[in-house]
């Protein structure tokens, strides 16, 4: 099993450009996670969903749209990019966003470092 | 505003030593407590998790968890300097973690050889 599976792994943008950041998991999980991480701060929730068709904002949602249209694909679009942008990205997927605590463990892809200047 | 505060560090213990890394968190509801170690580079790992107050041991990983004092920690015996990392402490909400998990910024710890 490859987990989370995350591209690209490196990207510079331009300001203004956009981009799509994709994320697919084949551990046939639920629910799916974006998360961005600054240097020295932890992650934040930009966007998540618990199901194919169904997604909604985390805590820091503006700048970004997600879609779900699959059970494994979970895309985040950047419209305009801005520096402020320049991050991270963790795509994450667990089992279950209920339960017990072993149904709400992360499995995380490795991540794509995105600079935009 | 769900909260989690970590001591950024660096937490420098000695080889072979017991690292002690805490976490206390804001949201009375949170039901579920995470540790992950994440090293420089890499994406975050889990190394346990924690749901009923008290202590749960993974081999040289201890997690102690107190909704009393809304506080968590990991113990780490005998360090190795493979576990120089940064640990990452995250709960789920009172949602029962739906909408995810809630990271602190994380412990930076050293283990000098």
């Amino acid at each position: 099993n490859a987990g989370v599976t995350q591209t690209p792994k490196f990207r510079i943008l331009k300001i203004g450009q956009s981009m799509t950041l994709q994320c697919t998991q084949d551990m046939n999980h639920n629910y799916m996670y974006w998360y961005r991480q600054d240097p020295g701060m932890g992650l934040k929730l930009i966007y998540y969903s618990v199901g194919a068709g169904i997604t909604d904002k985390g805590e820091v949602p503006n700048g970004y749209n997600v879609s779900r249209s699959t059970t494994e694909d979970f895309p985040l679009r950047l419209e305009l990019a801005a520096p402020s942008q320049t991050s991270v990205y963790f795509c994450a997927s667990s089992y279950s966003g209920r339960g017990l605590a072993g149904a709400n463990v992360l499995t995380f892809g490795a991540g794509s470092r995105l600079t935009v200047l | 505003q769900k909260e989690v505060e970590q001591n950024s560090g660096p937490l420098s213990v000695p080889e072979g030593a017991i690292a002690s890394l805490n976490c206390t968190y804001s949201d009375r509801g949170s039901q579920s407590f995470f540790w992950y170690r994440q090293y420089s580079g890499k994406s975050p790992e889990l190394i346990m998790f924690i749901y009923s107050n008290g202590d749960k041991e993974d081999g040289r990983f201890t997690a102690q968890l107190n909704k009393a004092s809304q506080y968590v920690s990991l113990l780490i015996r005998d360090s190795q300097p493979s576990d120089s990392a940064t640990y990452l402490c995250a709960h789920t909400g009172s949602g029962g973690g739906a909408d995810g998990l809630t990271f602190g910024k994380g412990t930076h710890l050293i283990i000098q050889p």
